[in-house]
């Protein structure tokens, strides 16, 4: 069955530096997201992406945050400069059409010390 | 804006209990509501779901019912198991613009059965 794909897992990095986090959404699918879960928290929608722009984002999807779909398969994240709050795990989602069910990716834990 | 609250846990049950998690939306539309579950060390998977007022989701045994008069959708078990262990989170999409809008999620519910 096909499934939505994050790497890495997890990822460590100091307060100031770049981050990358990259997906693989389904194949066939053309929606594709990105959500937040602070530990104990909420699961949060940050950005959704369709025909290669940003379709919806929410407060939290500043000038840090930016999203890409630099190939046919990848779709990634970047925080230009993380903060100690961007500590997170962050889900990359994709669906067929807006609106319909979307699946989700493992996650990719964010430690920023 | 949309909102969705769920009963606060850890909800702690053992095996062959009933089961049911509530959940509570608001929504400025029309919004399709799903039940998704992390069990430990995955990701979120769609458990189930229901687009319209009165349909029932389910899967694997649970059932929700989309109710609006209560603007709820909770989710029911009749006997749980071990294996049901997870956190469940309740959504909803509001996507009365036609595009691709964000799920909001409740904060979870861990539901640990004891055997």
């Amino acid at each position: 069955e096909p499934e939505v794909t994050q790497t890495p897992s997890h990822q460590v990095t100091q307060m100031g530096q770049e981050v990358i986090l990259r997906c693989v959404p389904i194949s066939n699918h053309l929606y594709f997201y990105w959500y937040r879960q602070i530990l104990g928290q909420k699961v949060e929608f940050l950005v959704s992406f369709y025909n290669n722009e940003i379709s919806e984002k929410s407060e939290i999807f500043d000038d840090q945050f930016s999203v890409e779909r630099p190939d046919g398969s990848n779709f990634t994240l970047k925080i230009r400069s993380t903060k100690l709050e961007d500590s997170a795990m962050y889900f990359c989602a994709s669906n067929t059409a807006g609106g319909g069910t979307q699946y989700f990716g493992p996650g990719t834990r964010l430690t920023v010390l | 804006g949309d909102s969705v609250t769920q009963m606060e846990g850890p909800v702690t049950l053992s095996e062959e209990a009933f089961l049911t998690i509530n959940c509570t939306y608001t929504a400025t539309g029309y919004p399709s509501l799903f039940w998704y579950v992390q069990y430990p060390g995955e990701g979120l998977q769609l458990l189930l779901k229901a687009t319209k007022a009165d349909d029932k989701g389910s899967n694997k045994g649970f059932e929700a019912t989309y109710r609006k008069e209560t603007t709820s959708f909770h989710l029911e078990k009749g006997s749980v198991q071990v294996s049901d262990s997870a956190v469940y989170f309740c959504a909803l999409s509001d996507d009365s613009g036609g595009g691709a809008d964000g799920l909001t999620f409740g904060k979870g519910t861990h539901l640990i059965i004891q055997p």
